[in-house]
Parts: structure tokens; sequence; C-alpha cells
């Protein structure tokens, strides 16, 4: 069974503050692939990365960094500097071969970033 | 760009009547899952396709609820009857396919349904 818990469910923040959303996931499959997607309020589900179970370096991109720990089975996404235009509700996803490589999302975390 | 297509964006239907939602996938993407997303949740997967053949609809309330992609290109999901508890976000996917490594997901607008 493959499994995707993001505990946090809301947060809010201040235009310019640094952020942090956490993912944690769960499966016993030793390679696997892991996603953060963003929702806007239009609905549609961004897709920002995809992360290899086998790489364990960490990527910045822009504003946006990630880091990965199979120490800790998580997969956490940073925003720096965080915009108005951040505001939206951000999910991690799983996908592993037992699971027929089909997406498992959280729950999201809804960012809302104030002017 | 290419992207994932989807109508209609809103669909409001009475209980008991029959609806249907379209998606037209990214071109040469031979994966194509049907999710649904009830309000403050996540996605959860209703279907998956590889090409014209079901993957896997284990979640998927055969009851009231068929999908098809006949040509194993564009698909449809229809609900009858609907009922109050199936108004949500059905979200549209496709990907290159879901054998090979590296294969995200697109996503389509969706299409959100209300039951009244």
């Amino acid at each position: 069974a493959q499994k995707v818990t993001q505990a946090q469910t809301e947060i809010s923040v201040v235009e310019k503050e640094d952020v942090t959303l956490d993912c944690v996931y769960e499966t016993r499959d030793t390679t696997y692939y892991l996603f953060w997607y963003k929702q806007p309020p239009s609905g549609e589900l961004v897709f920002l990365i995809r992360r290899n179970s086998f790489d364990e370096q960490n990527e910045i991109s822009g504003r946006y960094s990630w880091n990965f720990q199979k120490s800790t089975s998580s997969f956490n996404f940073t925003i720096t500097a965080s915009q108005v235009v951040d505001s939206a509700v951000y999910f991690c996803a799983l996908s592993t071969p037992g699971g027929s490589y089909i997406p498992t999302f959280g729950r999201g975390t809804s960012l809302i970033v104030h002017p | 760009e290419a992207e994932v297509a989807q109508s209609p964006r809103y669909k409001i239907t009475e209980k008991s009547q029959a609806v249907a939602f379209w998606c037209d996938p990214i071109s040469g993407h031979a994966t194509l899952y049907w999710y649904r997303q009830i309000l403050g949740q996540g996605p959860e997967l209703l279907v998956q396709f590889q090409d014209e053949s079901v993957v896997d609809d284990s979640q998927l309330p055969k009851d009231r609820f068929s999908a098809e992609r006949l040509k194993g290109v564009d698909s449809t999901l229809k609900i009858q009857p609907a009922e109050l508890g199936d108004s949500a976000m059905y979200l549209c996917a496709s990907s290159l396919s879901a054998q090979a490594t590296n294969t995200e997901a697109f996503f389509g607008q969706g299409t959100r349904l209300t039951v009244v």
C-alpha cells in the first residue's frame, strides 16, 4: 500500500516570508516517484516537479526548492520569498510499481500569502 | 503548448439524471486517468486506461459510473443516475505511459459537477 501525508491543512504567511510545505510518504517499493502539483483557484493541477527514489539530490528552481530525504520518507517543498501569486493548494503525490504507477495524492496544503 | 482538454467546465444536474464528461488527452499519451476530487481533499483515482484498455477501475462505483476510451484517444466518463454525493471536481490526466519511468501526469482544468 502507498500513502502520502500532508499534515499541514492550511498555512498563512505574509509576502516575502519563506514557507515550507511538508510531505511524508509510505511505500514498500524500493523504486518510486514523488511529485508536487499546484492547484490555483481555477482548478487545474499544475505539475511542478518529479523526483526519483534513487536520486536524493535536492533541487532548486528559482524561488522553489525541494528537500528529499529517504531516511525520513519526506519530500518537502520550500518557497523562498513568497508572493501573493503563490497562493494555491499544493499537493504531494507518489507513484510506485506496486501501485501500477498510479499517482496517489495527499490531502493538500492550502497556502495563503497575504500582501 | 499541449494540454489536456476537458468539457464541460461546469455542470449542474438534478439527482437521478444522467451526466457525461469528456476528456481529450495530450497527443501521444497512452495513459489516461479519471480522478474525482471532493472539496478540501486530494484527487482520488476512479479509472486508469492504457490505450483503450482499462488498467484499474477498482475504485469506480460501477453501479452508476462508466468510462470508455474506445479508440484509445479521447475518453468519456458517465454517471447514471447522479446522486447528491457525486458533487465534486472530475479531473482527467494523461501521461506518456504508466509503465515507463519518469512519466508525470498532466491534468486538465476539470469539470465541476453540482448535483441538486
